[in-house]
C-alpha cells in the first residue's frame, strides 16, 4: 500500500464548477499535511496547510480527517487558471526530522 | 525574506558523465534541506535530506550522492550518470520548527543522452 494515495484524474470540469479531491495516507502517526499546486514543468508551490479544524482560503477549503486518514481539498467556482496538478503532502517525524511524502498528484482541467 | 536558488535550469549530459547540482538558501539559518526527483509523468521522489552541515540521509539507494558543505548549501552529485537519472530535480527547504510547508527551488531539468 502506498504511503500517500491520490486519484490521478484528470478531473475535467467547466468554469464555475465545484470540485473536490481526496488524498489518503497510511501512517496514522503522520504529523503535518499540505496541499500543493504544480503547473506543467514548474516547481510545486504551497497552496495551503491542512488542519483538523479545516481551513479556508478564498475559494479553497482544506480538511483533515485523522480518524479516516484522509485530507481533502474543495475548490469552489473553478477558474480556468485553476487548471494544474494538485499534490497532497504528508509528513512524519522520523529521527528528529519531518520527512515529507508527496502524493502523485491529481490533475484538474477547467474548461470554458 | 527567504529565497531558494537552484541552478542550472536545464542540463543535457551524456551517459557516464559526472553531475553536480547546487542549491542555496538565503535569509534563513539551519534549514532542513531536501532533494527530490520527478520523472516524466511521475510523482516526487525524495532522494536526500539534511538537517545540518555534513548530515545527509538517503531515502533511495542509487547512483546519486548529496553533500552539505555549508549551512545553506546543498549539492547533488553523481560520478557517472545513467539514462534513468533523467528527470526534474528539485531542491526544497523547511525551517526547523515551523508549522509551514516546504518551499521549492525552480528545479533543474536533466536529460541524460
Amino acid at each position: 500500500r502506498k504511503e500517500v494515495e491520490q486519484d490521478p484524474g484528470p478531473f475535467n470540469v467547466p468554469e464555475g464548477a465545484t470540485v473536490a479531491f481526496n488524498c489518503t495516507y497510511s501512517n496514522s502517526a503522520s504529523q503535518s499535511f499540505f496541499w500543493y499546486r504544480q503547473d506543467c514543468r514548474k516547481e510545486p508551490k504551497l497552496l495551503m496547510s491542512v488542519y483538523s479544524s479545516g481551513n479556508e482560503d478564498g475559494r479553497f477549503t482544506a480538511q483533515l480527517n485523522r480518524a479516516s486518514q484522509y485530507i481533502s481539498l474543495l475548490i469552489r467556482d473553478s477558474k480556468l487558471s485553476d487548471s494544474a496538478t494538485y499534490l497532497c503532502v504528508v509528513t512524519l517525524l522520523s529521527g528528529g526530522s519531518y520527512i515529507p511524502t508527496f502524493g502523485r498528484g491529481t490533475s484538474l482541467i477547467v474548461h470554458p | 525574506s527567504q529565497t531558494i536558488h537552484q541552478w542550472p535550469a536545464t542540463l543535457v549530459q551524456p551517459v557516464g558523465s559526472p553531475l553536480s547540482l547546487e542549491c542555496t538558501v538565503e535569509g534563513t539559518s539551519n534549514p532542513n534541506l531536501y532533494w527530490y526527483r520527478q520523472a516524466a509523468g511521475r510523482g516526487l521522489q525524495l532522494l536526500f535530506y539534511s538537517v545540518g552541515i555534513g548530515q545527509i540521509s538517503s531515502e533511495v539507494p542509487q547512483n546519486l550522492s548529496a553533500s552539505r558543505p555549508q549551512d545553506r548549501q546543498f549539492i547533488l552529485s553523481s560520478k557517472k550518470l545513467l539514462l534513468s537519472d533523467s528527470g526534474f530535480y528539485l531542491c526544497a527547504w523547511r525551517y526547523l520548527g515551523t508549522g509551514g510547508g516546504y518551499t521549492f527551488g525552480s528545479g533543474t531539468r536533466l536529460t541524460v543522452v
